[in-house]
C-alpha cells in the first residue's frame, strides 16, 4: 500500500524556520519525483516545489523561491521542505505528493501556523 | 503562467443528478489535465488524469473530457459520497490548479 506521511507542522513566529518532513512507504521512493502543495485555511491548492527522483533538479513556485528548500533522502524515503524567513501568508496545510506528471498519490498533509 | 479557471464555483445538486463542471485553461495544454476531489479535512483524491483517463479505483461515474483549452469533469448519476469539492490541474508547464468547485446538496 503506497503511503505518504507528514510531520515537522506546527506553530512558529514571523520570520523564523520549520522543517516539514515526509515519510514514503509502499513504493520505490528513489525512481519518482516528488512535490510539495499547500492549502491556506479556506483557499484552494497551490504546488508550492518540485524534487527530481535523484534529487538533481529542483523547481519552486515564485511565491516561495528563495525561502524554501526541498530536498529529499533516498536512503530513508523521506522528502524534506525546509521553510525560512516565514511570513503570515505561509499558514496553510502542506501536503507531500507523489510525482506521476500529475500526483497520483498524497499524504494526509501537516499544519504551518506562522503567528506573531 | 498558465491560469485555470474552472465553473461553477459552486453546484447545487441532487443524489441521481448528472453533473458537469469546467475547466478552461489560459493556453493550450494538450491534454496534460488531471482533477482531483477533496473532502472537508482530507488530502485531495485523483480522480482523472491525461484529460480522460480514469484513476484505478475510481468509479466509472466519473470521466473527463477535453483537451487543449477547454476540459470538463461529469459525473452521470451524482451520488451521497461525491459531495465535495472538485479541482481540475495543468501539467502541461509547471503545475496550476483551478480554484474548485464546490458540489452541495441541494
Amino acid at each position: 500500500q503506497v503511503h505518504l506521511v507528514e510531520s515537522g507542522g506546527g506553530v512558529v513566529q514571523p520570520g523564523r524556520s520549520l522543517r516539514l518532513s515526509c515519510a514514503a512507504s509502499g513504493f520505490t521512493f528513489s525512481s519518482y519525483g516528488m512535490h510539495w502543495v499547500r492549502q491556506a485555511p479556506g483557499k484552494g491548492l497551490e504546488w508550492v516545489a518540485v524534487i527530481s527522483y535523484d534529487g538533481s533538479n529542483k523547481y519552486y513556485a515564485d511565491s516561495v523561491k528563495g525561502r524554501f528548500t526541498i530536498s529529499r533522502d533516498n536512503s530513508k524515503s523521506t522528502l524534506y521542505l525546509q521553510m525560512n524567513s516565514l511570513r503570515a501568508e505561509d499558514t496553510a496545510v502542506y501536503y507531500c505528493a507523489k510525482n506521476h506528471s500529475h500526483m497520483d498519490v498524497w499524504g494526509q498533509g501537516t499544519t504551518v501556523t506562522v503567528s506573531s | 503562467d498558465i491560469q485555470m479557471t474552472q465553473s461553477p464555483s459552486t453546484l447545487s445538486a441532487s443524489v441521481g443528478d448528472r453533473v458537469t463542471i469546467t475547466c478552461r485553461a489560459s493556453q493550450s495544454i494538450s491534454s496534460w489535465l488531471a482533477w482531483y476531489q477533496q473532502k472537508p479535512r482530507k488530502a485531495p483524491k485523483l480522480l482523472i488524469y491525461k484529460a480522460s483517463s480514469l484513476e484505478s479505483g475510481v468509479p466509472s461515474r466519473f470521466s473527463g473530457s477535453g483537451s487543449g483549452t477547454e476540459f470538463t469533469l461529469t459525473i452521470s448519476s451524482l451520488q451521497p459520497d461525491d459531495f465535495a469539492t472538485y479541482y481540475c490541474q495543468q501539467y502541461n508547464s509547471w503545475w496550476t490548479f483551478g480554484q474548485g468547485t464546490k458540489v452541495e446538496i441541494k
